[in-house]
């Protein structure tokens, strides 16, 4: 069974540039997830998508990023304009409905912001 | 909200030892996961572990929910071992579970 793909697994961008990242879950698994890892910490969940609706976005920054998932498959996080402060690793996660407390995350992309 | 607290931050075994990380949260949960992050970052699960005890090779991992805590084990640690170990629980928003909170993990290395 392939893992949750991820890509592309590095980016180097100036701040104020866009960037974005894409996500394929593994199959058949409904929920979808967004974490950001800042070096030294724990992920931090972004967003989650049920499907292709939003289940929790509450810490996201709505003003610079954005994250969606229309066919309710994969899924790309955007970040626009980028500040420093973004620069972690990325990790795309996905579950089952019926045991969706376990995830199962990509290798992730990590976004370094000059 | 929920705490998740990992002790120790920081340890470092000669190959072959046997080591215990902890893992204590702060409320009641109904599972709760133990990762391996890699040396190239990426999560690895080891156990999805809501009570009672697991074993995976020369891993195992304990929950004791009621007294809020996990202990994951390593036996004979290998140099391959070495990374950040992370405990993780869910919690509940929107009527759905997904969203983990995750503790600030315990660094391992391991020396040949």
């Amino acid at each position: 069974e392939a893992g949750v793909a991820q890509s592309p697994r590095y980016k180097i961008i100036e701040k104020r540039q866009s960037v974005a990242f894409w996500c394929n879950p593994i199959s058949g698994h409904a929920t979808l997830y967004w974490y950001q890892q800042i070096l030294g910490q724990g992920p931090k969940l972004l967003i989650q998508f049920q499907n292709n609706g939003v289940v929790d976005d509450s810490q996201l920054p709505k003003d610079r990023f954005s994250a969606e998932r229309l066919k309710g498959v994969d899924s790309t996080l955007k970040i626009q304009p980028a500040k420093l402060e973004d620069s972690a690793v990325y990790l795309c996660a996905s579950s089952q409905r019926d045991r969706e407390g376990e995830l199962f995350f990509g290798e992730g992309s990590r976004l370094t912001v000059l | 909200g929920i705490q998740v607290e990992q002790s120790p931050p920081d340890l470092i075994l000669q190959e072959g030892a046997n080591s215990t990380l902890r893992c204590n949260f702060s409320d009641s949960v109904n599972n709760l996961q133990w990762f391996h992050q890699n040396p190239w970052g990426q999560l690895i699960n080891l156990f999805y572990i809501p009570s009672g005890t697991k074993q995976n090779g020369r891993l195992s991992a304990t929950t004791v929910a009621t007294e809020r805590y996990s202990l994951l084990y390593i036996s004979s640690s290998q140099t391959t071992d070495s990374g950040v170990y992370f405990c993780a629980v869910p919690i509940y928003y929107g009527g759905s579970q997904g969203n983990l909170i995750f503790g600030k993990g315990t660094k391992l290395s391991v020396k040949p």
